[in-house]
């Protein structure tokens, strides 16, 4: 397996414009986790679900944070309208249920301007 | 939630055994220490877990008391690239219909020097 593919890797964009984040979990795992990581806050759990259903979404900051998980093969997180704060590095990580372990994508780089 | 506490810093010269110890007094009875690690502009990877004493894998050891309310990672002879910041993650036992937390801290960032 690649692993957690997340896409795209960078992204910079104007304040005000519909930005949308993917991530691709490692097949056959139960649990998706969106966080954010920025230098002020370090990294943060915005939204994670189980079974595509979201379980708790008390970290997303704001209504113009939402995310998806249509099926088991993918999950989006979008964010309108963008705002110069939402710059950070956005991660997935996926987690097959009753195992240790959680895996990380590579991140998506995003910067509002 | 178990609230953990690290130091947030750590040196250490290149060769030398590192010990990052991790407080957690509200640990609950089901509940598992995890230890990830992040490099830069990457995202974390697991490292171990365990419930109580010892346990070892090829990258660290993980020492946790009888109380079990503080762990301790030790990693032996560290080089420029365990570089890092560790984090220490008090993590539930499954408890059914979906809950499962994953949260982390602010971490100890890790410098190794030459």
């Amino acid at each position: 397996d690649a692993g957690v593919i997340q896409s795209p890797r960078h992204e910079v964009t104007e304040m005000g414009q519909e930005v949308t984040l993917r991530c691709k979990p490692i097949s056959g795992h139960d649990y998706l986790f969106w966080y954010r990581q920025t230098m002020m806050r370090g990294l943060e759990l915005l939204i994670y679900f189980n079974n595509n259903v979201p379980i708790d979404d008390s970290g997303m900051p704001e209504d113009r944070f939402s995310a998806k998980m249509p099926n088991a093969s993918f999950s989006t997180l979008k964010i309108q309208p963008s705002e110069p704060r939402d710059s950070a590095v956005y991660f997935c990580a996926s987690r097959l249920q009753g195992a240790a372990e959680a895996f990380f994508g590579q991140g998506t780089r995003l910067t509002v301007v | 939630l178990a609230k953990t506490t690290q130091p947030i810093s750590m040196d250490s010269y290149e060769g030398q055994e590192v010990n990052i110890t991790c407080s957690h007094n509200n640990i609950a009875t089901n509940d598992y220490i995890t230890w990830y690690q992040q490099f830069p502009s990457q995202g974390p990877r697991f490292i171990i877990q365990g419930y109580k004493t010892k346990v070892t894998n090829e990258v660290a050891s993980l020492f946790i008391p009888a109380d079990r309310k503080s762990s301790t990672l030790s990693l032996p002879r560290v080089s420029l690239s365990d570089t890092a910041v560790y984090y220490c993650l008090v993590v539930p036992a499954y408890s059914g219909a979906g809950s499962y937390q994953l949260t982390f801290g602010k971490g100890t960032k890790l410098s190794v020097i030459p």
